[in-house]
């Protein structure tokens, strides 16, 4: 079965470089979430759309922001990043299922390391 | 605020059986999920609960109980494979959709 696809898988940057993370959600899934995963850490909402809307905001930095396209596929987008931004960030896609419960799935995270 | 705990490790043997509680204090509750994460690589879908009871597959089950904020995922003929972190999430919301709220998870060792 198809699973949620992001890339790159691993990323290195530099301080105040900027950074985007692409995540193609599982077909026909319509809602796409990011978080993101410190080392040792559990995963923290950052954001999440439906419909191509976002539908929720966490503890995401004023520094990201993130969309998602026509094709449900969406993109996060990291400016002036800094040491504490490395981490797993990883993109679940989820869809309502028949008694309207919703699950994620999760996509294998891209890693990112800020030097 | 929200609190979800679940114990840091645990430690069994191959072939037993061995049970992860999770306990979970949320402004909402719309269903519990666990999740078994190898490290470095994406959680993993195990279960989901949003009644009261237990839930069987296979060889996982989970239980939930709403009015003790309880839950229990039950891993029975414990492989060597089975070596990773389970992380208890709940959906803190009203909907049937939303934001995950994930437990610092439960590092489980299965050892010969």
């Amino acid at each position: 079965a198809a699973g949620v696809i992001q890339s790159p898988r691993h990323l290195i940057k530099e301080k105040r470089e900027t950074a985007t993370l692409k995540c193609y959600p599982i077909p026909r899934h319509d809602t796409v979430y990011w978080y993101q995963q410190g080392p040792g850490q559990d995963p923290q909402f950052l954001i999440s759309f439906y419909e191509k809307m976002q539908s929720d905001k966490g503890s995401i930095p004023d520094r990201f922001s993130a969309q998602q396209f026509s094709d449900y596929h969406s993109e996060l987008n990291m400016s002036s990043l800094e040491l504490g931004d490395s981490a797993l960030y990883f993109c679940a896609s989820s869809e309502l299922g028949l008694a309207g419960e919703e699950t994620q799935y999760f996509g294998p995270g891209t890693r990112l390391l800020v030097l | 605020g929200q609190n979800i705990d679940q114990p840091t490790e645990m430690t069994a043997t191959e072939g037993a059986i061995v049970q992860i509680n999770c306990t979970y204090q949320t402004s909402g509750f719309n269903g519990l999920f666990w999740y078994q994460q190898h490290a470095g690589e994406a959680p993993t879908f195990l279960s989901y609960n949003v009644l009261d009871g237990l839930e069987e597959k296979g060889r996982f089950s989970s239980f939930l109980s709403r009015s003790k904020g309880y839950s229990y995922l039950l891993l029975k003929e414990l492989q060597m494979k089975d070596s990773a972190s389970y992380l208890c999430a709940v959906r803190p919301s009203t909907d049937s959709w939303g934001k995950l709220q994930f437990g610092a998870g439960t590092q489980v060792v299965v050892t010969p």
